[in-house]
């Protein structure tokens, strides 16, 4: 079964930039990457995905490899709003799809 | 309206207790979906209705009973639950099953506590 890594927690200082990887090495072509952010005391929210090339929002942006084995999410400047548990979730069976969870990694937001 | 509706918030229960969660949505959406989340890990796919019909059940035990009336509301329905079972429910909904590119929107989740 495809799986995807992430690593636990980063650690950023506000207005900074933050990078977010992701490795999902065995993903198939034609499936989307999705991203998703969970605030305290939330469910999940909608950030932002894409397929082969990289994709901007209000957001965020993702950079997608050129082999889709991984990606990464981009917060151009971090705000302490910004401090959650982010997902990089992969696209599994064939009909009816379903979006699994990665690990996540857990975003801290310094002042 | 983009929100999903879950009541209630909190729920206490002994394990022979029957009580119900709730999910609710009016963004016409035909999706609806249960996912269970322990502390400290990421959501775990239970049941996903499609047009109000059970299109997958994650091998989910029979003390937990899904239920999607119509195309709005969602519950899901609990008996004879285990300690093990404390932990946070989320509903979700999307505009159809999730296809490759389908957004899913959650509700704030229902923090369960199985005494």
């Amino acid at each position: 079964d495809a799986k995807t890594t992430q690593p636990n927690s980063m650690e950023s200082n506000e207005e900074e930039p933050v990078h977010l990887p992701c490795n999902h090495s065995t993903i198939s072509g034609t499936d989307y990457i999705h991203w998703y952010r969970q605030l305290p005391s939330q469910g999940p929210e909608y950030v932002i995905h894409g397929l082969t090339s990289n994709v901007n929002n209000r957001m965020a942006s993702l950079a997608i490899a050129e082999d889709r084995k991984s990606s990464t999410l981009i917060l151009h400047r971090a705000t302490l709003r910004d401090a959650a548990v982010y997902y990089c979730i992969r696209r599994v069976g064939t009909g009816f799809q379903k979006l699994v969870f990665g690990t996540g990694t857990r975003l801290l937001v310094s002042p | 309206d983009t929100e999903v509706t879950q009541t209630p918030k909190h729920l206490v229960m002994g394990m022979t207790n029957k009580k119900s969660l709730k999910c609710e949505q009016h963004m016409g959406h035909r999706a609806m979906y249960w996912y269970k989340q322990k502390a400290k890990k990421p959501p775990e796919l239970m049941f996903v209705y499609s047009y109000e019909k059970l299109s997958i059940n994650e091998s989910v035990p029979s003390r937990f009973s899904p239920e999607c009336p119509n195309s709005s509301l969602l519950n899901l329905h609990l008996h004879a639950l285990q300690p093990e079972d404390s932990a946070l429910y989320l509903c979700a909904s999307s505009q159809a099953m999730i296809a490759t590119n389908e957004k899913l929107f959650f509700g704030s989740g229902t923090q369960l506590s199985v005494l």
